[in-house]
């Protein structure tokens, strides 16, 4: 068990819906990543949080945001789904800010029919 | 941006045997990480080894970061090792991780 929680574990929505994902990062753990897991793109970052900023962004989506709360826990909303959405969201989390060992969450498992 | 190459793509071992997985990345790094993921999913941070070299019981990591590769290196393989062993960097200008494309272990009892 690695300390970092993600709800929900499954997700089965349609076409064009908004989604939440949740994670709560380590104890102490100040910077949150988000990841997508699909079968053609591989691992992607999407981005990161330290301490309720943002602070990298990678491969995310316009359609994507994210946020992290002043209790540290992030949130990854995505909205007007497609079908290529459907992919496994890991969410990580670190002590500091410079990407040093981080700490997965079991993932998101999102499916868009 | 960086590149990540992993070799090989696939391996499959008899227990109790060594392997040696290869990342190669195309810039200088000021991170690198090797990460396992087992068959159910869940992601496991193995090293973070930017340079030099750790090791922790059966598995150690070596990064020639001059050199831009990083090694990973699984003695006595054990069925539990079986799945994706990844690489992921972050290159010396910026802070965007890049994941390599990960080599499949399979280890056959």
């Amino acid at each position: 068990d690695s300390g970092v929680t993600q709800t929900p574990k499954h997700l089965i929505t349609a076409t064009g819906q908004r989604v939440t994902l949740r994670c709560s990062p380590r104890s102490g753990d100040l910077s949150v990543y988000w990841y997508q897991q699909s079968l053609d793109q591989g691992l992607q970052f999407l981005i990161q949080y330290y301490n309720g900023e943002e602070r990298a962004k990678g491969n995310i989506l316009e359609r994507f945001s994210a946020q992290q709360f002043p209790d540290l826990h992030s949130e990854l909303n995505l909205s007007s789904l497609e079908l290529g959405d459907s992919a496994l969201y890991f969410c990580a989390s670190s002590v500091a800010r410079g990407g040093e060992t981080q700490y997965f969450g079991p993932g998101t498992r999102l499916l868009v029919l | 941006g960086i590149q990540v190459e992993q070799s090989p793509p696939d391996l499959i071992l008899q227990e109790g045997a060594n392997s040696t997985l290869r990342c190669n990345f195309s810039d200088s790094v000021n991170n690198l990480q090797w990460f396992h993921q087992n068959p159910w999913g869940q992601l496991i941070n193995l090293f973070y080894i930017p340079s030099g070299t750790k090791q922790n019981g059966r598995l150690s990591a070596t990064t020639v970061a001059t050199e831009r590769y990083s090694l990973l290196y699984i003695s006595s393989s054990q069925t539990t090792d079986s799945g994706v062993y990844f690489c992921a960097v972050i290159d010396g200008y910026g802070q965007n991780f890049v994941f390599g494309p990960g080599t499949r272990l399979s280890v056959l009892p």
